[in-house]
């Protein structure tokens, strides 16, 4: 069990450019979530996953926001045309099951996203 | 909506000395979850203790205990012994029970423990 994984560490893109994000969460993990966290607040969420499907989404999540996990494994964040306000920390965690039936979740190390 | 308010931004103690984080919550709901979260310097949020609204006997962890006052909505973290690698930011989260999997979290305390 190496944790839940999350690449790249760091990010930096220029405004206007689109960027993906990859969370490779604890295998047999069938719970996957998104987060934001900007500095000095906790973390937002954005997205779930249960398996491959997407069964709730954040007000948050901009039509510039996609999230996919098409094997059940897996998950991608893309922003496409990535404004300034996007700079954040974006968390990935997992679970098995449900994080309400004394499942624990599961944080990665997050991808830090600067937009310069 | 739910809402979660940590009032305290920092906050210091002595090694092995004990502190105590706030936490308060703003909730409709009945049954519902309460978190505590730390995440040290590296950013990865490692799960501390948790508690089931409708349990009456407080969790506890190790050094980690909480008061949990369901009629006040109040639910703080008491960290016994602090040790200097309890040094981290802490975050208090809510989670309704059913449907919505949204955990809502507080903005988080700065704990720093001096030796």
């Amino acid at each position: 069990d190496t944790g839940v994984s999350q690449d790249p560490r760091h990010k930096i893109t220029k405004r206007g450019q689109n960027v993906t994000f990859r969370c490779d969460p604890i295998s047999e993990h069938n719970r996957l979530y998104w987060y934001r966290q900007t500095l000095g607040q906790g973390p937002e969420f954005l997205t779930y996953f249960q398996n491959e499907a997407q069964l709730e989404k954040s007000r948050l999540l901009s039509d510039r926001f996609s999230a996919e996990r098409p094997k059940g494994s897996f998950s991608t964040l893309e922003i496409q045309r990535t404004e300034q306000g996007d700079s954040a920390m974006y968390l990935c965690a997992s679970s098995l099951g449900s994080a309400l039936l004394n499942e624990k979740l599961f944080f990665g190390s997050g991808t830090q996203l600067s937009v310069l | 909506a739910q809402t979660v308010t940590q009032s305290q931004p920092e906050m210091s103690v002595q090694e092995a000395e004990t502190v105590t984080l706030s936490c308060t919550y703003d909730t409709s709901e009945s049954n519902y979850y309460l978190f505590w979260y730390k995440q040290p310097p590296s950013r990865q949020m490692i799960l501390v203790i948790r508690q089931e609204a409708y349990k009456q006997q407080n969790a506890t962890e190790n050094r980690f205990s909480v008061n949990f006052q369901k009629a006040a909505k109040s639910f703080s973290l008491k960290i016994s012994d602090s040790q200097l690698g309890d040094t981290a930011m802490y975050f208090c989260a809510f989670m309704k029970h059913g449907g919505n999997n949204d955990m809502r979290f507080g903005a988080g305390t700065r704990l720093t423990v001096k030796p």
